[in-house]
């Protein structure tokens, strides 16, 4: 099974830094998808960037970037110039890319298996 | 854009209870899931659906839930006879295809007293 680390519960910036959090995973599997999501206090998470294993470039979305390290499992996130609104619970997800056999005896259509979540506040 | 809604925002029930928490998913979504999250924890993994029929589900999906596309809009997610270690926070997420990105809902908090 696959598992998702989050070692920094949480993480502060001053508004306009950059920060970096930081994930690890585990899996025996080639081919998955990575993500970042947000969870503002208004509950709703919101998807912030999204990696495909199979490509080596790093994604990038505005102020958000990924360093992406296959080989060593690890996914982080950088939020450059870090605004006030940036504040938020992140959460790293892991999802299969490859159709399997579910528990449910259905193909598996790609669960997603979260890591702890780190808690960003930004100062003014 | 389009969103992924979720009643009600907040639900207490009484212990043994049935509930039924609602979702709308994106309208030309086809895989639907459910995932909880509880206070301070992780969020883990129900259940995925697809073409109508449960495609995974985890091991604390027990007999006790069950999910349900009474039509060509609602998903829902019921509780048969709820627990105190129930009482989290449920989201709904959808996607169009299996690769894109799961869109979630605002959540509903479960309270069971």
């Amino acid at each position: 099974a696959q598992t998702v680390t989050q070692s920094q519960p949480e993480m502060s910036v001053q508004e306009a830094e950059t920060v970096t959090l930081s994930c690890t995973y585990d899996t025996s599997e080639s081919d998955y998808y990575l993500f970042w999501y947000k969870q503002p206090p208004s509950r709703q998470m919101i998807l912030v960037i999204r990696q495909e294993a199979y490509k080596q470039q790093n994604a990038t979305e505005n102020r958000f970037s990924v360093n992406f390290q296959k080989a060593a499992k690890s996914f982080s996130l950088k939020i450059s110039d870090s605004q006030l609104g940036d504040a938020a619970m992140y959460f790293c997800a892991y999802r299969s890319a490859i159709p399997r056999v579910g528990e449910a005896g259905g193909t598996s259509y790609g669960k997603l298996t979260f890591g702890q979540g780190t808690i960003l506040t930004v100062h003014p | 854009e389009p969103e992924v809604t979720q009643t009600p925002s907040h639900q207490v029930t009484q212990m043994g209870q049935e509930v039924i928490l609602r979702c709308v998913p994106i309208s030309n979504h086809l895989y639907f899931y459910w995932y909880r999250q509880i206070l301070g924890q992780k969020v883990e993994f129900l259940v995925s659906f697809y073409n109508n029929e449960i495609s995974e589900k985890s091991e604390i999906f027990d007999d006790q839930f069950s999910v349900e596309r009474p039509d060509g809009s609602n998903f829902t997610l019921k509780i048969r006879s709820t627990k105190l270690e129930d009482s989290a926070m449920y989201f709904c997420a959808s996607s169009r295809t299996r690769q894109q990105p799961q869109h979630f809902g605002d959540g509903t908090r479960l309270s069971i007293l």
